[in-house]
């Protein structure tokens, strides 16, 4: 099936600094992938919506210059969460479309802990 | 009204039941209705993927879609321990962002 791969699963940074987190789909070419947020306990928030070789759609309240998206080929998509602060810490977890197999498959996550 | 309603739970159940999760859904848009499985710490791992009426099996799972109620189900039988997770419907149209419930945090007991 098809396979998403998210990297780092976790990281741990200071205040201030900036994280990059990868999302690449494995075995299929992905247009489109997701980036959502998620806190403990809680559903899953989409943040964005990353489109290749376009600037990426923003969900209302989400800071496009704090989480800055880049979808740079069919594969692989960035989200690197800049400046951050500890109340950015939380579980981000992208997705993308197999247009084959239907479904929208996710990323393991990257739980991201600002200290 | 909120797009999907889920019930959270959390919900027990022993070890053999069979389990019983349901979404209600508001927009009549919608054609694809998914069911999604998650672990503590972990990313969704889609479980059904689902675009009529009717219901489809997989194993110990059968999603169950009434496009007429607005109502889908994920009946799980001969539950085991490890089925304990939070189960969470998911629908959308087209190639749209999923429309998530808020999940369900079952627990199988053995």
């Amino acid at each position: 099936g098809a396979v998403v791969s998210q990297h780092p699963s976790r990281v741990i940074c200071k205040s201030g600094t900036s994280v990059k987190i990868e999302c690449r789909s494995l075995d299929f070419q992905a247009t489109t992938m997701f980036w959502y947020r998620q806190f403990p306990k809680k559903s899953l928030m989409l943040m964005a919506t990353s489109n290749e070789g376009s600037k990426a759609t923003y969900e209302q309240g989400v800071e496009k210059d704090k989480f800055l998206i880049n979808h740079a080929s069919l594969t692989l998509s960035t989200l690197t969460v800049t400046s951050a602060h500890p109340e950015d810490s939380s579980f981000y977890i992208c997705s993308a479309r197999d247009r084959g197999q239907g479904g929208y498959t996710f990323g393991s996550g990257t739980r991201l802990t600002v200290v | 009204q909120k797009e999907v309603e889920q019930d959270p739970g959390p919900l027990s159940v022993p070890e053999g039941a069979i389990v019983s999760l349901n979404c209600t859904y508001s927009n009549s848009a919608f054609q694809y209705f998914m069911w999604y499985r998650q672990y503590s710490r972990k990313g969704p791992e889609l479980l059904m993927y689902t675009y009529s009426s009717g219901n489809k099996e997989d194993g110990r799972f059968t999603a169950q879609v009434d496009k007429s109620s607005k109502y889908i189900s994920l009946f799980i039988r001969d539950s085991q321990p490890s089925d304990s997770a939070t189960y969470l419907c998911a629908v959308n149209w087209g190639n749209t962002p999923l429309v998530f419930g808020k999940g369900t945090r079952l627990s199988v007991i053995a």
